[in-house]
């Protein structure tokens, strides 16, 4: 197991409305999940960390009023982009991790975002 | 904070024959080195990961190895097959967030 999934896998959306990815550990409790993006042909890129039922720490340079992150349960975390703007236009993929943090991190398989 | 380069951008290798990636860190804490492969428009796959007090790590064609004095370790793929094609991403983690390097597209030509 460690299953992750996320939802959903595609989106459009028109700019300045808000759009929200939702991603789920389906066979474990995640202690831990994060949020990152990815640009065409680029690395992974940590915009924050979240721990259930506190509030997410933030990578330096990342919006925490554009991107607001829900950890509402062992199983269940949330990413709001606000107001999106064709530069918001990304991969974004979320893991989860049991048990210690830092330690086998299982990814989703990511959300693609396109805003026009 | 860490730092991680990765090295070759680009590897090509006919079938059969092995793939060494290569990555260095900066962080003396880092505790922990995860590799993971990403097909075309997928989350990344965890494939081997290594523990620091640990020197190598092999499951079936997939080796790797580290060397904590020098800050870097290596990922070995031997008897490569078309379907090894994809991009590759070390990682450094200290109890915590993953530093990603910028990933080796490899191509595994028949």
């Amino acid at each position: 197991g460690a299953v992750v999934s996320q939802h959903p896998s595609w989106v459009i959306c028109k700019s300045g409305t808000s759009v929200k990815i939702e991603c789920r550990s389906l066979d474990f409790q995640a202690t831990t999940m994060f949020w990152y993006r990815q640009f065409p042909k680029q690395s992974l890129m940590l915009m924050a960390t979240s721990n259930e039922g506190s509030k997410a720490t933030y990578e330096q340079g990342v919006e925490k009023d554009k991107f607001l992150i829900n950890h509402a349960s062992l199983t269940l975390s949330t990413l709001t982009v606000t107001s999106a703007h064709p530069e918001d236009s990304s991969f974004y993929i979320c893991s989860a991790s049991k048990g210690l943090p830092g330690f086998e991190q299982y990814f989703g398989p990511g959300t693609r975002l396109t805003v026009t | 904070g860490e730092n991680v380069e990765q090295h070759p951008s680009t590897l090509s290798v006919q079938e059969g024959d092995s793939a060494v990636i290569k990555c260095t860190y900066s962080d003396s804490a880092s505790n922990y080195f995860p590799w993971y492969k990403q097909e075309l428009g997928k989350g990344p796959q965890l494939i081997i990961d290594i523990r620091s007090n640990v020197g190598e790590k092999k499951d079936q064609r997939i080796a790797v190895t580290l060397n904590k004095t020098a800050k870097h370790f290596s990922l070995h793929i031997t008897e490569t097959q078309p379907e090894d094609s994809a991009v590759y991403f070390c990682a450094a983690s200290f109890y915590g967030k993953l530093t990603f390097g910028q990933g080796t597209i490899l191509t595994v030509h028949p």
